[in-house]
């Protein structure tokens, strides 16, 4: 089992509509990062949580410590969104991080 | 601010030659670390230096080896390239990784023929 598991592996979803990608981890941590990577392969930083909610634009992360959980949502979503969205986890000291294998997004205009 | 930048973008070896691939972070970044992409296997951890020290390895054989100079600007290399070793390779840059917003670099995809 994979120490990081994301779902859904893949989402097609119409523009405007509501997206939401799960994050679900099993290793202690004190990081959590959501990663957007466009075709070509260029990879940009959305979030890093510890704990809580941020949101930045029509995008919200939120993060769940005690349930070793996290979600992504996208509101009103744009074919723009289209990308990879990556989880991954760090912890402590330790300064590397374990990714999921990723959700690819494609939003239909 | 000027973001990570990596070099090459694009190299093609042949197998058994050795090949080094160049990371400079952002100024001030610390910490930089290095990940090899692959359809098959993802995203997965080579190494990470934080001021010159390798404070972490991934699970990768001894071909992989990396340094980081006292300017931040990190390397890595690979020796006796396998067919296998064909990847994107990214480094991302933190003040202290994993705890702070990590910047990637574009990559640098690699083909071994």
């Amino acid at each position: 089992k994979n120490e990081v598991e994301q779902s859904p592996q893949n989402l097609t979803a119409q523009e405007g509509e509501f997206i939401t990608i799960n994050c679900s981890y099993s290793v202690g941590i004190s990081a959590l990062h959501w990663l957007q990577q466009h075709p070509g392969g260029g990879i940009v930083s959305l979030f890093m949580l510890s704990s809580g909610k941020k949101k930045h634009g029509r995008l919200i992360a939120t993060i769940n410590i005690q349930e070793k959980h996290s979600s992504l949502h996208i509101t009103a979503s744009h074919p723009r969104d289209s990308a990879v969205y990556i989880c991954a986890v760090g912890g402590g000291s330790q300064g590397n991080l374990i990714f999921g294998k990723g959700t690819k997004l494609s939003v239909k205009p | 601010k000027a973001g990570v930048t990596q070099t090459p973008r694009y190299l093609i070896k042949t197998r058994g030659q050795q090949v080094t691939l160049s990371c400079s972070p952002i100024s001030g970044h610390r910490s930089v670390s290095w990940y090899q992409q692959t359809p098959g296997q993802g995203l997965q951890f080579l190494f990470e230096y934080f001021s010159e020290t390798q404070r972490n390895k991934g699970n990768f054989p001894g071909r992989f080896s990396g340094r980081q100079f006292s300017n931040s600007r990190s390397e890595m290399n690979v020796s006796t390239l396998e067919l296998g070793d064909s990847a994107l390779y990214l480094c991302a840059s933190s003040l202290a990784m994993p705890n702070t917003e990590a910047f990637f670099g574009q990559g640098t995809r690699l083909t071994v023929v």
